[in-house]
């Protein structure tokens, strides 16, 4: 299957504090892609997605970058609140039309 | 518009029984997708179904089968319990965009223990 991976398993940010949350991914024809954020007991919830031909795309307080070069997608919330301790997933869409997520960054806000 | 739903919410089986989940999409989507999520395994994807065909199928044991309503409702079953099947299982169920894109939203899961 694919390899859609994250670079760090947990990550712990100050409240107010910007956070970045990585992802690789390895299919370099894979054109879309979406941040997921799962809460506890919860299933995975929307968060922003991009598309291939797009580097940056912003929503409200974060902001999806995609570096196509080194096949690598980045999470940035901006002010981070304990509301937004969560585990946060990437997931890419591959040629077969199917989607593969990554395991996932527990995402820490000490208040 | 109310969101993706899923029952039961829990559930608990012993080995050798089979389950069968129920998942129903947000109003409008044709299409839903179904997920087993396991602490080690991350979200892995079991199959899909469009207008109550099977579109897509993923690396899983022919215990695992689903199927699709008219109304879009998705059912998956799992027969022949093992311990291992314990699980989160999530539905999602999408829509095409205006740009060709499948988002997908997801249900609140059923968590399977099999004991």
């Amino acid at each position: 299957g694919e390899n859609v991976g994250l670079h760090l398993p947990t990550l712990s940010v100050q409240e107010g504090d910007n956070s970045i949350i990585n992802c690789a991914y390895s299919n370099s024809a894979s054109d879309y892609f979406i941040w997921y954020k799962q809460e506890s007991g919860k299933g995975p919830q929307f968060i922003i997605d991009i598309r291939s031909n797009m580097d940056k795309r912003q929503g409200q307080r974060v902001t999806v970058l995609l570096n196509k070069t080194v096949k690598h997608l980045s999470l940035q919330i901006a002010a981070t609140q304990p509301g937004d301790s969560a585990v946060y997933f990437c997931a890419e869409l591959n040629t077969g039309n199917q989607f593969y997520f990554g395991t996932g960054t527990s995402l820490t806000v000490i208040p | 518009k109310a969101g993706v739903t899923q029952t039961p919410r829990y559930l608990i089986k012993t080995r050798g029984q089979q389950v069968t989940l129920s998942c129903s999409p947000i109003s409008g989507h044709r299409s839903v997708s179904w997920y087993q999520q396991t602490p080690g395994q991350g979200l892995q994807f079991l199959f899909e179904y469009f207008s109550e065909t099977q579109r897509n199928k993923g690396n899983f044991p022919g215990r695992f089968s689903g199927r699709q309503f008219s109304n879009s409702r998705s059912e998956m079953n799992v027969s022949t319990l093992e311990l291992g099947d314990s699980a989160l299982y999530l539905c999602a169920s999408s829509v095409r965009q205006a740009d060709s894109t499948d988002t997908q939203y997801f249900g609140p899961g059923t968590r399977l223990t099999v004991l």
